[in-house]
């Protein structure tokens, strides 16, 4: 299947810091991508849709000032956590859409958020 | 009503059992449909597609009943490796929305 890699995979940061983290699609272009973050024992939460060339659409109660999205090519989008604080402390996943078949979404690794 | 339902479970089945998860969703106009399976503390990955015939995947069969809305997901001869959750993601065609069920929780017991 189609792979979308996801760096990096573990991140531990102090309180009022920010953080970058990059989702790839290696072997196929992506106009959009998508952003979820997912506590422990619970299902994945869309944050929101990161669309290659504009900007992104943002879901009900994600502050999109705090995730700041950038998806400035057809193989990178970039979620930047802001000022981060012990509460986002997470695991962030993105996905890609491979055009090439039926619409299946691939997801990156997933990176781990820890915010002391 | 949640726009894509499962049963979170767990179940727990003995190796060698089978099982059938099923989920149920509200859009009628929803287009594409899959299983994905995720194992603790990592991403889901990609289990199969769900197409209208149905479709077969070495021991994992899925079925589509537009009509009463669902889909479902068969395992037989069940291996401990099978323990993980399984999510149903719904999409609608044109709207690159997907839509994800809450998981269900498999845990295949020795």
């Amino acid at each position: 299947g189609a792979v979308v890699s996801q760096h990096p995979s573990w991140v531990i940061c102090k309180s009022g810091t920010s953080v970058k983290i990059e989702c790839r699609s290696l072997d196929f272009q992506a106009t959009t991508m998508f952003w979820y973050r997912q506590f422990p024992k619970q299902s994945l939460m869309l944050m929101a849709t990161s669309n290659e060339g504009s900007k992104a659409t943002y879901e009900q109660g994600v502050e999109k000032d705090k995730f700041l999205i950038n998806h400035a090519s057809l193989t990178l989008s970039t979620l930047t956590v802001t000022s981060a604080h012990p509460e986002d402390s997470s695991f962030y996943i993105c996905s890609a859409r491979d055009p090439r078949g039926p619409g299946e979404l691939f997801f990156g690794e997933g990176s781990r958020l820890t915010v002391l | 009503r949640k726009e894509v339902e499962q049963d979170p479970g767990p179940f727990n089945v003995p190796e060698g059992a089978t099982v059938a998860f099923n989920c149920t969703y509200s859009n009628s106009a929803s287009q594409s449909f899959f299983w994905y399976r995720q194992d603790c503390r990592k991403e889901p990955k990609l289990l199969m597609s769900v197409y209208s015939s149905g479709n077969e995947d070495g021991r994992f069969t899925a079925q589509l009943n537009r009509a009463s809305q669902y889909i479902s997901l068969l395992i037989r001869d069940s291996k401990l490796s099978d323990s993980a959750t399984y999510l149903c993601v719904v999409s609608t065609s044109g709207t690159y929305k997907y839509i994800f069920g809450t998981g269900t929780r498999l845990k295949v017991l020795a």
